[in-house]
């Protein structure tokens, strides 16, 4: 089945440490996203890309970094520099942008 | 385990015409439901969430927790609402989403 795959699904962090989260697609999709969600709010994009080895900063891009070597991967880097790194991420990707999305089921990272 | 489903893929109205978007879902506690909304070219945008049971441009939806539904509506529909509306639930630790709705207002 083509799908999303993010992992892992926890994730569980050192202050001052980098972080990698995962994020596969087999859907043949050009586009892909990372969101992330605090409690009571709603998504907020951090990076996206459109094809590969190009990427672009979402809304809130500090303190994280992407690569897209790949067109099926697309992970995120979680700095030591993102002041406020605990949330849910959520990866999507699309078969061009703005045109229907896929979701990933998301990870959560919590820093200890 | 499918947690939520949207059963239309493509729904079209007349303009003014009231317009219903199905969400069910499948979750045995209290999930938070969300309503996002993507026009055409654009990010995807937080609609509604049921917990503020705010009305966003005309927008509603109720939680039905006897019908496990979370269907969103609007009296009289407009053409800027044609777009892609995707019903997502969260149980705290994970996202689920819906594969979306496109609705077309037809003028």
């Amino acid at each position: 089945d083509g799908g999303i795959t993010q992992s892992p699904k926890y994730l569980f962090r050192k202050e001052g440490q980098n972080v990698t989260l995962s994020c596969e697609q087999n859907l043949n999709h050009d586009a892909m996203y990372w969101y992330r969600q605090d409690p009571g709010q709603g998504l907020r994009l951090i990076y996206y890309s459109q094809i590969v080895n190009d990427f672009q900063k979402g809304d809130i891009a500090e303190g994280y970094s992407v690569s897209r070597e790949k067109k099926e991967s697309f992970p995120l880097t979680v700095t030591s520099a993102q002041k406020n790194p605990t949330a849910f991420y959520l990866c999507a990707s699309s078969i061009w942008q703005g045109e229907g999305y896929t979701f990933g089921s998301g990870t959560r990272l919590t820093v200890v | 385990a499918q947690r939520v489903t949207q059963p239309e893929k493509l729904l079209s109205v007349f303009k003014g015409a009231p317009v219903e978007l199905k969400c069910n879902y499948s979750y045995s506690g209290s999930p938070e439901l969300f309503w996002y909304v993507q026009y055409s070219r654009q990010r995807l945008q937080l609609l509604l969430r049921h917990i503020s049971r705010e009305s966003i441009k005309g927008f509603t939806a109720d939680l039905n927790k006897g019908e496990t539904s979370f269907h969103l509506k609007k009296p009289f529909a407009q053409e800027e609402d044609s777009a892609m509306y995707y019903c997502a639930l969260s149980d705290g630790n994970q996202f689920y989403f819906g594969t979306g709705t496109s609705l077309t207002v037809i003028p």
